[in-house]
């Protein structure tokens, strides 16, 4: 098994750039795909980076995801931030040799102000 | 248009059981995996099961496993979660989600208390 560790939560001004990392604990992170769920208070989880860097149709470029083998993590960048995009933000990746299945990171509340 | 509607929560005592179900539309439901996940209140995502497109392979997180069946039934467009022995440590709202979760319901709250 392994985890995925986010920090509990970061805080930026509008219009500028944040970072929320998502570390993975055992095993390389380039062998599953990760996700990334943006959950606004009182709603679903939806889907805004899949498969380490796409972004669903729908989804402003501002929203990026990347991988990096060295430090084994992945990250989610958004950047010109605006006050909507304070939410929680979580990670997600798949272990297809172990249980359980399905991992999810403990999610990052974002605050922008 | 892609729609999961979960119903069936309810408030339950400790020990007790319940079927979840998740009705399905705007897609082909026998083509998908499908998953269940929950978030207990101010708590994060957790995972809790999925189901193959046929039913054959089924998957559950160590904290349900032996108490919680995933099925689904795909002449009915639909997937259930029959939970049972259930805990306090159970209460939570729970999603049904398509695949790659891609697709969420708003999810059905459970409540297990005494």
């Amino acid at each position: 098994n392994f985890m995925l560790t986010q920090p509990h939560s970061v805080s930026e001004s509008p219009g500028k750039t944040v970072t929320i990392s998502c570390t993975r604990s055992s095993g390389s992170i380039a062998s599953n795909y990760v996700q990334w769920y943006q959950q606004r208070p009182g709603s679903a989880p939806t889907t805004v980076i899949y498969e380490d860097n796409q972004r669903p149709s729908g989804v402003p470029d501002r929203f990026s995801g990347s991988i990096d083998s060295s430090s084994n993590s992945a990250s989610l960048t958004i950047s010109g931030l605006k006050t909507e995009d304070e939410a929680d933000y979580y990670c997600q990746s798949y272990d297809s040799s172990n249980h359980p299945y399905v991992v999810f990171g403990g999610g990052t509340k974002l605050t922008v102000l | 248009e892609v729609q999961l509607v979960e119903s069936g929560g309810v408030v339950v005592q400790p020990g007790g059981s319940l079927r979840l179900s998740c009705a399905a539309s705007g897609f082909t439901f026998d083509d998908y995996t499908m998953h269940w996940v929950r978030q207990a209140p101010g708590k994060g995502l957790e995972w809790v099961s999925l189901i193959s497109w046929d039913g054959g392979s089924t998957y559950y997180a160590d904290s349900v496993k032996g108490r919680f069946t995933i099925s689904r039934d795909n002449s009915k467009n639909s997937l259930y979660l029959q939970m049972n022995s259930l805990r306090t440590e159970d209460t939570a709202l729970y999603y049904c989600a398509k695949d790659m979760m891609d697709y969420w319901g708003q999810g059905t709250l459970v409540t297990v208390s005494s």
